[in-house]
């Protein structure tokens, strides 16, 4: 069946600090793939999508490779701000299915 | 108002009460979904509308009840819950259905305590 792994948080970095969010899936076929984040009080937003191998996915200094030989969609910023603190959910979209397959999300907080 | 709107935003009921959320689009969209969201846990899928007709169930008890009486509302209508019922209950639109990479959009969430 489809599922989405992701790492484990919560994380706490630095202002600034390089951020990887780990994200692997099983899925039939081909799946599209996203990130969506959710800031405190609020729903999720979709923030990078993949819809092919190889492609990449960016928005607000994020960025993500859809890597289907590793079966991994990896969130990655280069230097994160205090704002970016929120949770980050990978997901996935399999044709056919009717709904996203989300992981358990991760929380990041970012200090000043 | 823009984008899914949900009321109420906070949500305090006894095990014998009825109750009912709400979710508006102002998308125009064709799908409508309700999410549960407990902490620690997936998103977990409870319903899926699509042009008002039910299209996804998963397996989710009878004190949940959904209502789409067109494609720009959704209800759910709860009675007799449990306390593990408590949490933050999602609302999403989208054009079509997922599976197609229609972008989901989200309403800001219920939040439910069942005391």
């Amino acid at each position: 069946g489809n599922s989405v792994t992701q790492m484990e948080g919560p994380v706490t970095l630095s202002e600034e600090a390089f951020l990887t969010i780990n994200c692997t899936y099983t899925a039939t076929g081909y799946p599209s793939l996203f990130w969506y984040v959710q800031y405190p009080g609020e729903g999720l937003q979709l923030l990078l999508k993949a819809t092919k191998a190889d492609d990449k996915g960016s928005n607000k200094g994020f960025e993500a490779t859809y890597r289907k030989e590793t079966t991994s969609f990896h969130l990655e910023k280069g230097s994160v701000q205090v704002s970016d603190s929120a949770v980050y959910f990978c997901a996935l979209d399999q044709t056919g299915a009717n709904n996203l397959f989300f992981g358990t999300g991760t929380r990041l907080t970012v200090i000043p | 108002e823009t984008g899914v709107t949900q009321t109420p935003r906070h949500l305090v009921m006894g095990m014998t009460n009825k109750k009912s959320l709400k979710c508006e689009q102002h998308l125009g969209h064709n799908a409508m979904y309700w999410y549960k969201q407990s902490a620690k846990k997936p998103l977990e899928l409870m319903f899926v509308y699509s042009l008002e007709e039910r299209v996804e169930n998963n397996s989710v008890p009878s004190r949940f009840s959904p209502e789409c009486p067109n494609s720009s509302h959704l209800f759910l209508h709860l009675h007799t819950l449990q306390p593990e019922d408590s949490a933050l209950y999602l609302c999403a639109s989208s054009q079509g259905l997922s599976g197609r990479s229609y972008e989901q959009y989200f309403g800001p969430g219920t939040r439910l305590t069942v005391t």
